[in-house]
């Protein structure tokens, strides 16, 4: 299986830009897609295929990368964005999850 | 607007059978995928397998041998059944569903429900 590896958590300022990291195992062309999930709620679609913003999602949050590398950018950061943030790749079979990317403000 | 609800018991006894129900509401089943999803304590996430617009499904390979997805058009309603449960299968199970002519991501999601294997 694809493995999908990110950093496990992250602390940052408001008003401050950060990006999440997710790195495959094999490359995974652009699909990759991310999710924010807070506390108690499921998880809410972010970005897909690397780099298109969902419909409602707030334009301060972007994604890029292809292959293996990939990166989900808030910039800027708010208090809301406190919350874990999920990569997932749907290219190689079966689809898989990174362990998820813990986000505290300070 | 469309909505998931995931239902079933919050307890399993080891060696049962796990049945959840996804209720559909603001959509219909007969378009687009629909999947289910688990998070295990811990985060770890698990993408369990799907069933299609037209009743073909598509399981994780980890759990080909244990797992059945079906679906009720009627009720507009979709099932996930995992059998020999263990401690291991101790999660969130999520459905969700897959957008249209996608089955790349889920773009909407259930709120979830716990489901503990103990005895």
């Amino acid at each position: 299986d694809t493995v999908l590896t990110q950093s496990p958590a992250l602390a940052v300022s408001p008003g401050e830009r950060v990006t999440i990291s997710c790195r495959a195992s094999e490359s995974v062309s652009t699909l990759m897609h991310w999710y924010q999930q807070k506390p108690g709620q499921q998880p809410t679609l972010l970005i897909y295929l690397a780099s298109n913003l969902e419909s409602g999602v707030p334009a301060r949050f972007s994604g890029s990368g292809s292959g293996t590398d990939f990166t989900l950018t808030i910039d800027p950061v708010e208090a809301d964005d406190t919350a874990t943030y999920y990569c997932q790749q749907s290219w190689n079979d079966p689809w898989t999850f990174g362990g998820g990317t813990k986000l505290e403000l300070k | 607007e469309v909505q998931l609800q995931e239902s079933g018991p919050g307890l399993v006894k080891p060696s049962q059978s796990l049945s959840l129900t996804c209720s559909v509401t603001g959509y219909s089943i007969t378009s687009n995928y629909w999947g289910w999803i688990r998070k295990f304590p811990g985060n770890k996430m698990e993408w369990m397998g799907y069933i299609s617009y037209s009743g073909s499904t598509s399981y994780n390979p980890s759990l080909k041998s244990r797992i059945s997805i079906t679906r009720d058009t009627s009720k507009n309603q979709f099932f996930l059944q995992l059998n020999s449960v263990t401690t291991e299968d101790t999660a969130t199970y999520y459905c969700a569903r897959y957008p249209l002519l996608q089955w790349d991501y889920f773009d909407y999601w259930g709120q979830g429900v716990m489901v503990t294997v103990s005895s």
